[in-house]
């Protein structure tokens, strides 16, 4: 089974500033999703990527962007932090191209003063 | 696109007693069903499937039931413990390659 690991269990960042999530996988996935989680608001999908180079927008990409500059590895960007981006963020790996039986990661626990 | 729904959004029973948790999807392509386990702490957990061309699933203490018609598909938990404490996301995945589309969550309290 693929390892997917999150960088950071529990950050938190001044307002303004510039963030950085990682999600390393240890196997070969094209398909590789980040997700915020709010309590009420369930899973939303923010930004995914079928491949290297490649980023496609999910339902809430505003305030965001993502870099996949490697097949393993997939970063999440917060251009300027607001406290409103304070939130449990997942990152997923899909299996194979039919994307059956996503893994999560253990989770970022962001929270922006 | 594909829109789930999941009720309840709170379940408590008492241990030993069975659980239910319902999920509608609105797109009628979608052929994939998964169910995650949240526990506190951690990223969801995979914990059974069900593939459109099946009815029924069942692994132990764990079912999924399938009801393409109605577009409805259901976690069955027999004989709870304080373990399957937790919240619990359904979802569908719309299409040949779709991305996977999740419910709000159900937050299931098991009580000794």
């Amino acid at each position: 089974d693929v390892k997917v690991t999150q960088s950071s269990r529990y950050l938190v960042k001044r307002t303004g500033e510039k963030v950085f999530l990682e999600c390393v996988q240890d196997m070969d996935h094209e398909n590789m999703f980040w997700y915020r989680q709010d309590p009420g608001l369930g899973l939303r999908l923010i930004y995914f990527s079928y491949d290297v180079k490649m980023k496609e927008k999910g339902d809430i990409p505003e305030g965001y962007s993502v870099s996949r500059e490697k097949k393993e590895r997939f970063s999440l960007i917060l251009e300027s932090a607001s406290t409103n981006q304070t939130s449990m963020y997942l990152c997923a790996i899909g299996q194979g191209a039919s994307n059956y039986g996503y893994t999560f990661g253990s989770g970022t626990r962001l929270t922006v003063v | 696109g594909e829109n789930v729904e999941q009720h309840p959004s709170t379940l408590s029973v008492q241990e030993g007693d069975s659980a239910v948790i319902k999920c509608t999807y609105s797109d009628s392509a979608s052929n994939y069903f998964p169910w995650y386990k949240q526990e506190l702490g951690k990223g969801p957990q995979l914990i059974i499937d069900i593939r459109s061309n099946v009815g029924e699933k069942k692994d132990q203490r764990i079912a999924v039931t399938l009801n393409k018609t109605a577009k409805h598909f259901s976690l069955h938990i027999t004989e709870t413990q304080p373990e399957d404490s937790a919240v619990y996301f359904c979802a569908a995945r719309g299409g040949s390659q779709g991305n996977l589309i999740f419910g709000k969550g159900t937050k299931l309290s098991v009580k000794p």
